[in-house]
């Protein structure tokens, strides 16, 4: 059971430069997070989605779009990359059955040069 | 806002001794989860422990437990009878209850890195 998976693992981007990042779930949860993790600041939540086709902002939201078109699928894009968001960044997944588990995948090291 | 608040950003402790980890939390809500969450070098997120607010009796889990003083506001883990696997950073997190529609919205703290020494 592969649970939560991100990819890729490891990125380097340009100032400017856009990407997407991918988490799937396999454990058919309703509820879906992005997080970053920086140095000295712990976890914050960027964007969540509670169902397939809703998306909703977190503590965190500028600079990032999300998109949840399939149930099992979160994506968090970067349209214009810029040097401060430069962190690990974290999907994770829960239901009402699991709500106080979060189940993580193993973190995006993103570098924007 | 709540605010979690980690102060301890290292803490060192010999195997098979035992170490508290201190959290404090600033809340005006009155149910509330709150969590332990380790991560060890491979960057997992794991949990290890979880306290419901209106629970008084503190959690425990093997050789992890907890002291939850609600009117305190502080939440701190206690990990006996340490091992060389515990070695992790290790996060405070709060949650709140919200009529069950905060879903897993956490507000984590900075983090303790925990290192154990042979």
């Amino acid at each position: 059971n592969a649970g939560v998976t991100q990819t890729p693992k490891f990125r380097v981007l340009k100032t400017g430069q856009s990407m997407t990042l991918l988490c799937a779930q396999d454990m058919n949860h309703e509820y879906m997070y992005w997080y970053r993790q920086d140095p000295g600041m712990g976890l914050r939540l960027i964007h969540y989605s509670v169902g397939e086709g809703t998306t909703a902002k977190g503590e965190v939201p500028d600079g990032y779009n999300v998109s949840r078109l399939k149930k099992q699928n979160f994506l968090l894009g970067l349209e214009s990359a810029a040097p401060s968001q430069t962190s690990v960044y974290f999907c994770a997944s829960s239901d009402q059955l699991t709500n106080e588990k979060l189940f993580f995948g193993s973190g995006t090291q993103l570098s924007v040069l | 806002a709540q605010t979690v608040t980690q102060s301890q950003p290292e803490m060192s402790v010999q195997e098979a001794e035992t170490v508290t980890l201190s959290c404090t939390y600033d809340t005006s809500e009155s149910d509330y989860y709150l969590f332990w969450y380790k991560q060890p070098p491979s960057r997992q997120m794991i949990l290890v422990i979880r306290q419901e607010a209106y629970k008084q009796q503190n959690a425990t889990e093997n050789r992890f437990s907890v002291n939850f003083q609600k009117a305190a506001k502080s939440f701190s883990l206690k990990i006996s009878d340490s091992q060389l696997g515990d070695a992790a950073m290790y996060f405070c997190a709060y949650r709140s209850y919200a009529g069950g529609t905060s879903y897993g919205k956490l507000t984590f703290g900075q983090g303790t890195i925990l290192t154990v020494h042979p």
